[in-house]
């Protein structure tokens, strides 16, 4: 069964970094492109970025663009959401969902998710 | 992108259907079969319901049904069931700068 596990909760102070993972198993996760989904508390879903770990190729929604950064390790089946510097506004539930797609373009659909990991930045 | 746009509310008696819409644009739902549905229950990851529009992964009641028609995806759930109480969000590949777009989310509620 596919699994997709996420590091835990944090809490942190505005202005810090941050980097979250998200740990794939039981597939090939370099042939599968990894999504990042935020939920702020009580509200929607929302598309940040995705990446394929075999090359590293990463699309960002507009609206991160510039202010996350996604990466992966393809060697310990690994991909990453890193902040330079948090703000409170970054304050939400973040998912990573592999696409559906095996070693294809980036279209398909999200069949696997990660339990979450709630980050809380605060002074 | 604008995120696309799903009703907030929908509800239904026990053993009713109710039907979920998810408005986008020709540059995302009206541009491609890459349509998905995902229920979420509170405090837990979203689960797949139903992909390319109307396709259901294994395992997935078949109470669930997807469609489409020009811009608009809808999610039916017949036999509603006090279990299908939840958030249900669409999402769309985009040609546009984003390659997906979610939807703004549904609660339903089982009467």
């Amino acid at each position: 069964e596919v699994q997709l596990v996420q590091s835990g909760a944090e809490v942190k102070r505005p202005g810090e970094f941050l980097r979250i993972s998200c740990k794939g198993s039981e597939y090939s996760f370099a042939t599968y492109w990894i999504a990042w989904v935020r939920q702020m508390s009580g509200k929607g879903l929302e598309f940040m970025g995705i990446i394929y770990p075999g090359d590293s190729d990463t699309r960002y929604s507009p609206s991160f663009q510039g202010q996350v950064t996604i990466s992966a390790d393809k060697s310990s089946n690994t991909a990453y959401l890193q902040w330079r510097s948090l703000e409170a506004s970054d304050t939400a539930m973040y998912f990573c969902a592999r696409l559906s797609a095996f070693a294809g373009p980036v279209v398909g659909n999200f069949d696997s998710w990660g339990q979450g990991t709630l980050v809380t930045v605060s002074s | 992108h604008s995120a696309l746009t799903q009703p907030a509310s929908v509800s239904g008696s026990s053993g009713q259907s109710i039907t979920i819409s998810c408005t986008g644009t020709s540059s995302d739902v009206g541009d491609n079969k890459y349509v998905s549905w995902y229920q979420q229950h509170p405090g837990k990851a979203p689960k797949l319901m139903i992909y390319d529009v109307s396709s259901r992964p294994s395992g997935v009641s078949n109470r669930f049904s997807g469609s489409k028609s020009g811009n608009t995806a809808s999610l039916t759930i017949s036999g509603l069931q006090a279990e299908d109480e939840a958030d249900y969000f669409c999402c769309s590949f985009t040609s546009g700068n984003s390659p997906y777009v979610f939807g703004t989310g549904t609660t339903v509620t089982v009467l």
